[in-house]
């Protein structure tokens, strides 16, 4: 297995620019979360998802889109990025609710100019 | 408003000192405390806790929760440099799940 996986690892946007970062998980979690991490304010929570076709926003959904079509697919949309939205973002899917154990990929590092 | 907050935010020991992070937290209707450790990636699972008192080990790495005063501890004996991370914690209630800020923990050779 290879657990949960995103796309890219790096990317630089200039603003006003949109992107798509692409997670996916083998472990047929019901559940998927998108997370920014920002330094001294640990993980936020953007957008979720409790199962295909299911999504809804979390702390800061702002700026942000998401979609889930299939159970193991959950990419975030950046509709016209700006610096406020430079930060480390992070996937995570757990078995059926955010209170379970959620496993995390590796995270995208984005930079908005 | 639920929250958790963490403390010290950051902490500098030499290797084989002892070092005790905080984690106190109010959410509603709590299910559950949780802790990761977050080296370069993404946080990797080190323990969840239920229960009040019971202490959760994983070799030099423990845990316990005091679910009265609403708080946990995280304790590391004879840190080593691969100790050096950010830690996390994060509780749970219903269905959410709330993290703290960190503890950044440096061990020093």
């Amino acid at each position: 297995n290879a657990g949960v996986t995103q796309t890219p690892k790096f990317q630089v946007l200039k603003t006003g620019q949109s992107m798509t970062l692409q997670c996916a998980q083998d472990m047929n979690h019901e559940y998927m979360s998108w997370y920014r991490q920002d330094p001294g304010m640990g993980l936020r929570l953007i957008h979720y998802s409790v199962g295909a076709g299911i999504t809804d926003q979390g702390e800061v959904p702002n700026g942000y889109n998401v979609s889930r079509s299939t159970t193991e697919d959950f990419p975030l949309r950046l509709l016209s990025a700006a610096p406020s939205q430079t930060s480390v973002y992070f996937c995570a899917s757990s078995y059926r609710t955010r209170a379970d154990t959620q496993y995390f990929g590796p995270g995208t590092r984005l930079t908005v100019l | 408003e639920d929250k958790v907050v963490q403390s010290p935010l950051s902490l500098v020991v030499h290797e084989g000192d002892t070092v005790t992070l905080n984690c106190s937290y109010e959410v509603t209707n709590f299910r559950s405390l949780l802790w990761y450790k977050q080296e370069k990636k993404a946080p990797t699972f080190l323990f969840m806790l239920t229960s009040s008192g019971i202490e959760k080990k994983s070799g030099r790495l423990s845990s316990i929760l005091d679910k009265k005063e609403l708080f946990s501890i995280l304790n590391i004996t004879a840190t080593q440099t691969g100790d050096s991370a950010i830690y996390l914690c994060a509780a749970t209630g219903g269905n959410d799940m709330r993290f703290g800020a960190g503890t950044r923990l440096t061990v020093k050779p």
